[in-house]
C-alpha cells in the first residue's frame, strides 16, 4: 500500500510569490489533515478535510494560505503571497473516515514540503 | 485536548531497551494515547496507542499505568535507527477526526 505523498519535496520562492503544495493520501483515506512546523516551533495542525469538505480550518494562520480538495482526493495547499515566517515543513496526513479503537483513525503521515520563503 | 509532559532529552546504549516516559495526569476516559516519533528530516511515524491496557506491537510496547496518568513507551532493543524526536500525544476517541497535538517531545539519542 503506497503511502502519503507529498509534492515538491523542497520549494524555494521569494517573498511575495505564490507556492502551491499538494499532498496525495492512502487510497481509501477520506480524512486529510495538513500541519506545519516553523523554525523552533512544534508541529502545528492548520486544518482538516472530510472528503471535499472542511471540518475544521481552525488552525489556518491566515488568508493568504488556501486548502483545497476538489473531488475528495488528492489535496492542495495555496500560499499567496508568501511571507518570510511562512518557511518550514510542510505535512499532510491521512486517516481513514471509521472510529478510533482500530486502526481507522490513525494519522499517517507523509515526509512533507519543506518551503524557504527568501 | 489533555496535556502531556515529556523529558526533552534522553540517550540510550544501541541494543539496550529505551524507555520512554510520559505523564498525561489529566487524560479522561475517553482519551487515547498516542505514540508518534519523527526521524530526522521525515514526517512523523506512527508508532501505537493504546487506552487503558498495554499494547505491543512489531515497534513497540506500550505500558500504561492503572490510573492512565502516565505511560511508557518501550523499544526493546533500541538501534542507531531509532534516534528520532518521540511524541506522546493524548486523543479523544469519540471523535475519528480530531487533530493532533504535537509538543515538545523526547530527543532520543542512541549511541553504539
Amino acid at each position: 500500500e503506497a503511502g502519503v505523498t507529498q509534492f515538491p519535496s523542497h520549494s524555494v520562492i521569494e517573498k511575495g510569490q505564490t507556492v502551491t503544495l499538494r499532498c496525495d493520501p492512502i487510497s481509501g483515506h477520506d480524512n486529510l489533515y495538513w500541519y506545519r512546523r516553523v523554525m523552533g516551533k512544534e508541529i502545528k495542525f492548520l486544518l482538516h478535510f472530510v472528503k471535499e469538505s472542511k471540518q475544521d480550518e481552525s488552525g489556518m494562520p491566515n488568508n493568504r494560505f488556501l486548502a483545497e480538495r476538489t473531488g475528495g482526493t488528492y489535496s492542495t495547499l495555496k500560499v499567496q503571497p508568501a511571507e518570510l515566517e511562512d518557511s518550514g515543513v510542510y505535512f499532510c496526513a491521512s486517516s481513514q473516515a471509521s472510529g478510533l479503537g482500530l486502526r481507522g483513525g490513525t494519522q499517517y503521515f507523509g515526509p512533507g514540503t519543506r518551503l524557504l520563503v527568501l | 485536548d489533555a496535556k502531556t509532559t515529556q523529558p526533552t532529552s534522553m540517550d540510550c546504549a544501541e541494543g539496550r531497551a529505551a524507555n520512554l516516559p510520559c505523564n498525561h495526569s489529566t487524560i479522561s476516559g475517553n482519551e487515547y494515547v498516542y505514540w508518534y516519533r519523527q526521524i530526522h528530516s521525515q514526517g512523523p511515524q506512527y508508532i501505537i496507542h493504546g487506552l487503558k491496557n498495554n499494547e505491543t506491537n512489531e515497534m513497540a510496547s506500550l505500558i500504561i499505568t492503572e490510573d492512565r496518568k502516565s505511560s511508557t513507551l518501550i523499544l526493546p532493543h533500541a538501534t542507531l535507527r531509532d534516534t528520532a524526536v518521540y511524541y506522546c500525544i493524548v486523543r479523544p476517541i469519540n471523535n475519528a477526526g480530531n487533530m493532533l497535538t504535537f509538543g515538545g517531545g523526547t530527543r532520543l539519542m542512541v549511541k553504539p
